[in-house]
This record gives C-alpha cells, sequence and structure tokens, in this order.
C-alpha cells in the first residue's frame, strides 16, 4: 500500500524565484492539505484540496497557491520567494468519510525541505 | 481560534522507564479531536494514538496511553517501557469534528524532543 509520497526531497531557491513541489496521496484518499514546518516549530496549515478545489486556506499570502489533479494528486506553489520561506513542507492526505460529515485521519508525507538562499 | 501549546520543550527518559509530555489546548468546541504525532529525524509525521472528546475512556495504543482531561483542557502522552525507537519530535495536535470552513486543518503545538538514554 503506497503512502504519501513528496518530491523533490530537497530544494535550493534564490530569493524572488518560484517554486513548486509536489505530492502524491496515500491510495484510496481523495484529499490533500499541505502544511509549512519552520525549523524548530510545528507545522502549520497552508490549504487543503478537496475535487480539485481549495477547501479552506490557513494564514498564507497569495503567493501561496496550489492545484488539485483529477487523480488527486497535488501541487503547492510559491511565488516570489522569501528567505522567510525555508522550511519543510508537509503533504498530508485523508479519505471523506462515506456516511458521514468528516475526513479520516491525515496521513503525512515526508516532506520536502525548501531553502531559500 | 484554536491554541495548543507544549510547554516542554525537551525531555529524556531511561530506556524502559516512563515519561509523561504535556500538552495543553484551548477551544470553544465541545466537539473535536486530539492526537498525538510523532516525527523522527527522517522527518515523516506519524501519527501515535488519537482521542475523541466525546469519549471520556483514555486512548491505549500499546505503550502509549493518553490523559485527558476534558475540563482542564489537558492531553498528556505517557510512553511506558521507553525504547531507543521513540526518540523524536512529539507533537501534540486538535483538529475540529465538524467540518464547516477552517474546521479540517490539524493545529500543532510547538513539540517536545524526546531524548531516550540507553
Amino acid at each position: 500500500d503506497a503512502g504519501v509520497t513528496q518530491s523533490p526531497t530537497h530544494l535550493i531557491k534564490t530569493r524572488g524565484q518560484q517554486v513548486t513541489l509536489r505530492c502524491s496521496p496515500k491510495s484510496g484518499h481523495d484529499t490533500v492539505s499541505w502544511y509549512q514546518q519552520a525549523l524548530g516549530q510545528g507545522p502549520q496549515f497552508i490549504f487543503q484540496y478537496y475535487e480539485e478545489e481549495e477547501r479552506q486556506r490557513g494564514n498564507f499570502p497569495d503567493r501561496f497557491s496550489g492545484h488539485q489533479f483529477p487523480n488527486y494528486s497535488s501541487e503547492l506553489n510559491v511565488n516570489a520567494l522569501l528567505l522567510g520561506d525555508s522550511a519543510l513542507y508537509l503533504c498530508a492526505s485523508s479519505l471523506w468519510l462515506s456516511g458521514t460529515h468528516i475526513r479520516g485521519e491525515q496521513y503525512f508525507g515526508p516532506g520536502t525541505r525548501l531553502t531559500v538562499t | 481560534a484554536q491554541t495548543v501549546t507544549q510547554s516542554q520543550p525537551e525531555m529524556s527518559v531511561q530506556e524502559a522507564e516512563t515519561v509523561t509530555l504535556s500538552c495543553t489546548y484551548d477551544t470553544s468546541e465541545s466537539d473535536y479531536y486530539l492526537f498525538w504525532y510523532k516525527q523522527p529525524p527522517s522527518r515523516q509525521m506519524i501519527l501515535v494514538i488519537r482521542q475523541e472528546a466525546y469519549k471520556q475512556q483514555n486512548a491505549t495504543e500499546n505503550r502509549f496511553s493518553v490523559n485527558f482531561q476534558k475540563a482542564a483542557k489537558s492531553f498528556s502522552l505517557k510512553i511506558s517501557d521507553s525504547q531507543l525507537g521513540d526518540a523524536a519530535m512529539y507533537f501534540c495536535a486538535y483538529r475540529s469534528s465538524t467540518p464547516k470552513g477552517g474546521s479540517e486543518k490539524l493545529v500543532f503545538g510547538k513539540g517536545t524532543k524526546l531524548t531516550v538514554n540507553p
């Protein structure tokens, strides 16, 4: 059973550049959430995608955008990179539980370490 | 907005002994979920245990158990018979149970670094 995968593992970018991070959800999952984890901190929610639409968004600027594809995989795009965007970016997938109004547990990928210089 | 506080930046325990990690949270909701996640140096966040707020019985998963005090908004994790592989960052997290705009996100504490000494 394939878990959540993310690519690339590490990435180094320069201030002002743009970056795209990718996530493939756990087999059978239909929802993808993205989190930013700064060094020494807990993860912070960026946004969540379901049915190819952004359903919820955390307190992040519009420079952060995303996309979900028909196969449920997702991309996180960050424009005009700042030094403060350096962090571990975590993707988590979950499944809308049929017949309920909730989603199941979030399973996390190994993350992408982004360094902005 | 909900907040999660972990007041112990670091903890250490001897192998085979017991350690308790603390977590408090703030919410005005009555129904929610609480979680403990483990993040080893490999960075992958692993779910350790979860607790539904409407359940009075404390959750248990093998060597891991919680002490859930709803009135006090406290949710501590007890690790019994600690093993070297338990060494990691541990994060306490909150999630609302009713999906209404911004309610399905996980809200994390800052984490506690657990060291297990041989």
